[in-house]
């Protein structure tokens, strides 16, 4: 399975936008991106996936540079409730099985 | 409409032990995967089960073995616990189609101490 590599901890401020970092330069074409995240005491929870184009829900947008070695999850506005583990992950078309490394810890700063 | 739900919450082990760890996916879904979490880490793949087959296997030794009943149920069974097996064990389970590549619903695990 391809790697990915984040930062181990951010910091931001409540009610203000997060950048959440991932590189994959060795990312193959028929990967696809995912993000999941774990709030404390729960299970990993799914956020947001693309292959190659910017994606956006309910949630998050997913930005995926144009070589697709890097993504940036984006949360337009943090709360409290968004502080978890943030895992970037690469999941080859019709794997299902999810790679997880260590995240990012988010914490928000009221 | 209910979640996946994991039986039990927490269980503590003696070393050389037997345990037998439970899921129920959410309903009208297929496929169930098994996870490990040590404490500070990712959680780690063990097994995926679909229609009752094994779809694939994590780098674990032959202790743990999983199957996956009628009603898409499933278990996770360890023998010989180690010290080193003491982690939250997570199911996940994927809805049908093409929503399975990439959705995974997970519970909310078991915490398995093992002394």
């Amino acid at each position: 399975d391809a790697k990915t590599t984040q930062p181990n901890s951010m910091e931001s401020n409540e009610e203000e936008p997060v950048h959440l970092p991932c590189n994959h330069s060795t990312i193959s074409g028929t990967d696809y991106i995912h993000w999941y995240r774990q709030l404390p005491s729960q299970g990993p929870e799914y956020v947001i996936h693309g292959l190659t184009s910017n994606v956006n829900n309910r949630m998050a947008s997913l930005a995926i540079a144009e070589d697709r070695k890097s993504s940036t999850l984006i949360l337009h506005r943090a709360t409290l409730r968004d502080a978890a583990v943030y895992y970037c992950i690469l999941r080859n078309f019709g794997n299902e099985k999810l790679t997880f490394g260590t995240g990012t810890r988010l914490t928000i700063i009221p | 409409d209910a979640g996946v739900t994991q039986s039990p919450t927490h269980l503590i082990k003696t070393r050389g032990q037997h345990v037998t760890l439970r899921c129920s996916p959410i309903s009208g879904h297929k496929s169930v995967s098994w996870y490990q979490q040590v404490l500070g880490q990712g959680p780690q793949f063990i097994f995926q089960y679909y229609e009752k087959e094994e779809r694939g296997r994590g780098n674990f030794p032959d202790r743990f073995s999983a199957r996956q009943f009628p009603n898409y149920s499933s278990e996770l069974n360890v023998n010989a616990l180690l010290l080193g097996d003491s982690a939250l064990y997570l199911c996940a389970s994927s809805p049908p189609g093409t929503r399975s590549l990439y959705e995974q619903y997970f519970g909310p695990g078991t915490r398995l101490t093992v002394t």
